[in-house]
């Protein structure tokens, strides 16, 4: 496709279940981006990779939050044990080669996720 | 750390009439500058931008300068259409461990009356 497409476009899970949320880049965009959005916020970042390498998971809340993007395409952000602050839209996006800090990301539309 | 700070909304506005957000920054290095916009049952996608200080970012009628001096990059548009109502963010983008992370303002929502 010609955009970032995430999915699912809507996820509601019990507490405490895991949750598995999935990310399909730019083809050939070496950047991936993870970041949340709370309601009435903006975007804040998660996670940032190069590649299949992470770089950078300083924004990860918690030890439930992994993700990974193990062939440097699609990347996946799991949270196990989900607790109700975990409700929010998770936004990936990506950019061409995460060289310059000039480079525009590209979104995706997000995951609202729900905890119930 | 790097942060962005923008005017609470939301904004509402005649058709026609003129527009600001403002929008103020710290950073550490030499950051880059973006307004982005997220229109209704959209993701977000890039307004405009500036690399670096005096530069004029400009798209669709908008306008930034970016101002070191004042640590600025406020919005404005002078005349706002009803098709301009979606809320903007204001960010900034950094070099952080090998690559870069690109930071984000609360944002500001803004309705345009017809």
């Amino acid at each position: 496709g010609a955009g970032v497409s995430q999915s699912p476009r809507y996820k509601v899970a019990k507490r405490g279940q895991d949750v598995a949320l999935r990310c399909d880049p730019i083809s050939g965009h070496v950047s991936l981006f993870w970041y949340q959005q709370a309601l009435g916020q903006g975007p804040e970042f998660l996670t940032y990779f190069q590649n299949e390498a992470q770089l950078d998971k300083s924004g990860l809340p918690s030890d439930r939050f992994f993700a990974e993007r193990p062939e440097g395409s699609v990347s996946t952000l799991k949270i196990q044990r989900t607790q109700q602050e975990d409700s929010a839209v998770y936004l990936c996006a990506s950019s061409l080669t995460g060289g310059w800090t000039n480079e525009k990301l590209f979104f995706g539309s997000g995951t609202q996720l729900s905890v119930l | 750390g790097n942060s962005v700070t923008q005017m609470e909304g939301p904004v509402t506005l005649s058709e026609e009439a003129f527009l600001t957000i403002n929008c103020t920054y710290t950073a550490t290095g030499y950051p880059s500058l973006f307004w982005y916009v997220q229109y209704p049952g959209e993701g977000l996608q890039l307004l405009l931008k500036a690399t670096k200080a005096d530069d004029k970012g400009s798209n669709k009628g908008f306008e930034a300068t970016y101002r070191k001096e004042t640590t600025s990059f406020h919005l404005e548009k002078g005349s706002v259409q009803v098709s301009d109502s979606a809320v903007y963010f204001c960010a900034l983008s950094d070099r952080n461990t090998g690559g870069f992370k690109t930071i984000f303002g609360a944002g500001t929502r803004l309705f345009v009356k017809a």
